[in-house]
């Protein structure tokens, strides 16, 4: 079973930073997750991807398949960027077959103004 | 809007009691999965669903079930319920049997247990 670790736990930055929010995991995959929680609890999608990288709008996430390791970053960061941030995988890693997500245990980021 | 759509948002009910949280999942999408958020444990596979058939089991109770019907949606039953049952209740679809393409979520149905 994967494991998925996320750091940091929680980041505290203030408004116009970059943010860097990395996630590691233990067995090798064919998709990788970065899942966005707001306090209301809802959860949307920001990318799935499964090798180099992905941007839309002010979110960067790059993934290293060899290094079994992902990082999401923010550029010219937002209140509104104020969330959870979670890295997700399939729990067999990439054997194929169905299968649902292992969670990292997310990233709470504050933005200050 | 992602297009899962999940009801109840909200449900309290008491210890010993069952529930059924509903999920329609994206317009296409043959595959639905359940989650659980619970304070303690953070997010957690239930079980999954592919175009009617039980496809994958993750730490899904043994009181609780689910099903996937004709028309593509999903129930989640949770019976003989517990204080520790209260979390939130995510149902995610995708278009394959398989997260490798992009999953979308629904709201959530928020379960207290009194």
């Amino acid at each position: 079973k994967n494991e998925v670790e996320q750091s940091p736990q929680n980041l505290t930055a203030q408004e116009g930073e970059f943010i860097t929010i990395n996630c590691s995991y233990s067995v090798g995959i064919s998709a990788l997750h970065w899942l966005q929680q707001h306090p209301g609890g809802g959860i949307v999608s920001l990318f799935m991807l499964s090798s180099g990288k992905k941007k839309h709008g002010r979110l960067i996430a790059t993934i290293n398949i060899q290094e079994k390791h992902s990082s999401l970053h923010i550029t010219a960061s937002h209140p509104r960027d104020s969330a959870v941030y979670i890295c997700a995988v399939p729990q067999g890693g990439s054997g194929g077959g169905a299968d649902g997500l292992t969670f990292g245990k997310g990233t709470h980021l504050i933005i200050q103004p | 809007d992602s297009g899962v759509t999940q009801t109840p948002k909200h449900l309290i009910t008491a210890t010993g009691q069952r529930v059924t949280l509903r999920c329609s999942p994206r317009s296409g999408d043959l595959s639905v999965y359940w989650y659980q958020q619970s304070l303690d444990q953070g997010l957690q596979f239930l079980i999954q669903y592919y175009n009617g058939e039980e496809r994958a089991k993750g730490n899904i109770l043994e009181r609780f079930s689910a099903q996937q019907f004709p028309d593509l949606h999903s129930e989640l039953n949770l019976s003989s319920l517990e204080l520790g049952d209260s979390a939130l209740y995510f149902c995610a679809s995708s278009a394959g049997d398989y997260m490798n393409t992009e999953a979308f979520f629904g709201q959530g149905t928020r379960l207290t247990v009194v």
